[in-house]
């Protein structure tokens, strides 16, 4: 069964003190990993889609990364604005169309 | 452009009542999906249309109903719900240009999401 697991849960960070989340995955045949941001009482908005070990994206402040069990989500010189949950979510060749999500790390960045 | 709608953005509805949420797309995306996620959880999937035909149903009461009246639309029509159906419903759509391939994985594009509340 697909398992995927984020960490830490929650992450407070003053401005422009940079970090990395996790998200650590065992499945059976990686299709895609996806990366979200969700703002309280919001849908999720996507970020990011990974296919392969190796692969790296970046958008504005943010960079995802991606090896053979897990994915990071690098966050430079972090603002305000960026403070929300993080998902991550995989799909895999037993999955079909469904996304097994992690459970988020909630991010506070504080002026 | 990568937007999906939802209508309405609240709902408050009693046991007895019948509602529908309603959520649209013009991105030319032939999968749509509803999940249901509760406070502090991720998104759990509900249903999923394929060229409008219902591919998923992951063991949903039947007082959810999906219907998927075209490629662009996708509604949920509820009755009887129970207080414990309070969630954010949320509706997402892909391009589903694999068919569900086993090698192949399109990015879901989410709404803004209905707050339901059930008395």
């Amino acid at each position: 069964e697909d398992q995927v697991t984020q960490s830490p849960e929650a992450l407070r960070l003053q401005e422009g003190e940079s970090s990395s989340l996790n998200c650590s995955y065992t499945v059976s045949g990686l299709r895609g990993l996806f990366w979200y941001r969700q703002d309280p009482g919001k849908g999720p908005e996507f970020l990011f889609t990974l296919y392969s070990a190796g692969e790296e994206k970046e958008k504005e402040r943010l960079k995802a990364t991606l090896t053979k069990k897990e994915s990071f989500l690098h966050i430079t010189a972090p603002k305000p604005e960026d403070s929300a949950t993080y998902l991550c979510a995989v799909q895999s060749s037993n999955s079909g169309y469904a996304l097994n999500f992690g459970k988020g790390t909630s991010l506070l960045v504080t002026p | 452009d990568t937007e999906v709608t939802q209508t309405p953005k609240h709902l408050v509805m009693g046991m007895t009542n019948k509602k529908s949420l309603k959520c649209e797309q013009h991105m030319g995306h032939r999968a749509m999906y509803w999940y249901k996620q509760k406070a502090k959880k991720p998104p759990e999937l509900m249903f999923v249309y394929s060229y409008e035909k219902l591919s998923i149903n992951e063991s949903v009461p039947s007082r959810f109903s999906p219907e998927c009246p075209n490629s662009s639309l996708l509604n949920l029509h509820l009755h009887a719900l129970q207080p414990e159906d309070s969630a954010l419903y949320l509706c997402a759509s892909s391009q589903d240009r694999g068919r569900s391939s086993a090698s192949f994985t399109d990015t879901q594009y989410f709404g803004p999401g209905t707050r339901l509340t059930v008395l």
